[in-house]
C-alpha cells in the first residue's frame, strides 16, 4: 500500500488568513491531484499536476508540485468560509494506474 | 451536481440483512468505481469496472459483491456485514480507466451504519 501523508490533519483559521497544506510521499508520483470534499458530498477535483516544479492557480488557491515529484502543497490566500472542507491529495505512481489518496486535511474557516 | 447519483444516501442495517447500494452516472463514462471512506483512513478503492467488465478487486471481502449491468449503472450488494464495515461508500466514474490524467467524478456517497 502506497502512503501519502497530509499535514496538518486539522486546521481552523479566521476568515482572511492564509494557509498552506502539504502532501508528501517517499515515492515519485506520475501525477497528483487535489480534491475538496464538503460535508455530505463526494470529493470534487480541483487540479491535476504532472510536471515537477509545476505551479497552478485556481482563484485564491495555488498548487505546487515538488521538483522531485514526491510532494505537493496547496496554498489558500485570504481564506473564506466557503473554503471549509476536507482537502484530499491523490497520487498515481504509474501513469494510468490507480490513484492513492491521503487521509486529508480538514479545514474550518471561521467567519 | 457532478452527474453521479447514489441511493440511498443513508442506510442502517443489521449484520444479517441484505441490501444494495445503487450508483448511476449521466456523463457517458466507461469506467466506474466503488470506494470506501472511513474516519481517519484514506479513501480505499474497492472495485473498478471498465466497459462493464470488472478490472480490479482490491482484496475486498466477499460480503461485498459488485454488479455492473451497463456502463451507466453500478451496484454494490451487501450481505452479512460487520460493524467495521460502517463507512461512507462513494461511487465515481471517469471517461476510461487507464488514462494518465483521468478525472474521476464522485457521487455524494451512501452513509452506511451496520449494527
Amino acid at each position: 500500500t502506497q502512503l501519502l501523508e497530509q499535514s496538518p490533519q486539522f486546521l481552523s483559521i479566521q476568515e482572511g488568513e492564509n494557509l498552506t497544506v502539504y502532501c508528501n510521499s517517499s515515492s515519485v508520483f506520475s501525477s497528483l491531484q487535489w480534491y475538496r470534499q464538503e460535508p455530505g458530498e463526494g470529493p470534487v477535483l480541483l487540479v491535476t499536476v504532472v510536471t515537477g516544479g509545476e505551479v497552478k492557480k485556481l482563484k485564491r488557491l495555488t498548487f505546487q508540485f515538488g521538483d522531485a515529484r514526491k510532494d505537493s502543497s496547496l496554498h489558500i490566500t485570504a481564506a473564506q468560509p466557503g473554503d471549509t472542507g476536507l482537502y484530499l491529495c491523490a497520487g498515481a505512481y504509474v501513469a494510468g494506474n490507480q490513484f492513492y489518496f491521503g487521509t486529508g486535511t480538514s479545514l474550518t474557516v471561521i467567519p | 451536481e457532478t452527474g453521479v447519483t447514489q441511493t440511498p444516501r443513508h442506510l442502517v442495517m443489521g449484520m444479517t440483512n441484505k441490501k444494495s447500494l445503487k450508483c448511476e452516472q449521466h456523463l457517458g463514462h466507461n469506467a466506474m468505481y466503488w470506494y470506501k471512506q472511513s474516519a481517519k483512513k484514506p479513501l480505499e478503492l474497492m472495485f473498478v469496472y471498465n466497459f462493464k467488465e470488472q478490472t480490479e478487486n482490491n482484496s475486498v471481502p466477499s460480503r461485498f459483491s459488485p454488479e455492473c449491468p451497463n456502463s451507466s449503472h453500478l451496484f454494490l450488494h451487501l450481505h452479512t456485514l460487520q460493524p467495521e464495515d460502517s463507512a461512507l461508500y462513494l461511487c465515481a466514474s471517469s471517461q476510461d480507466r487507464g488514462r494518465a490524467q483521468e478525472t474521476q467524478y464522485f457521487g455524494p456517497g451512501t452513509r452506511l451504519l451496520v449494527l
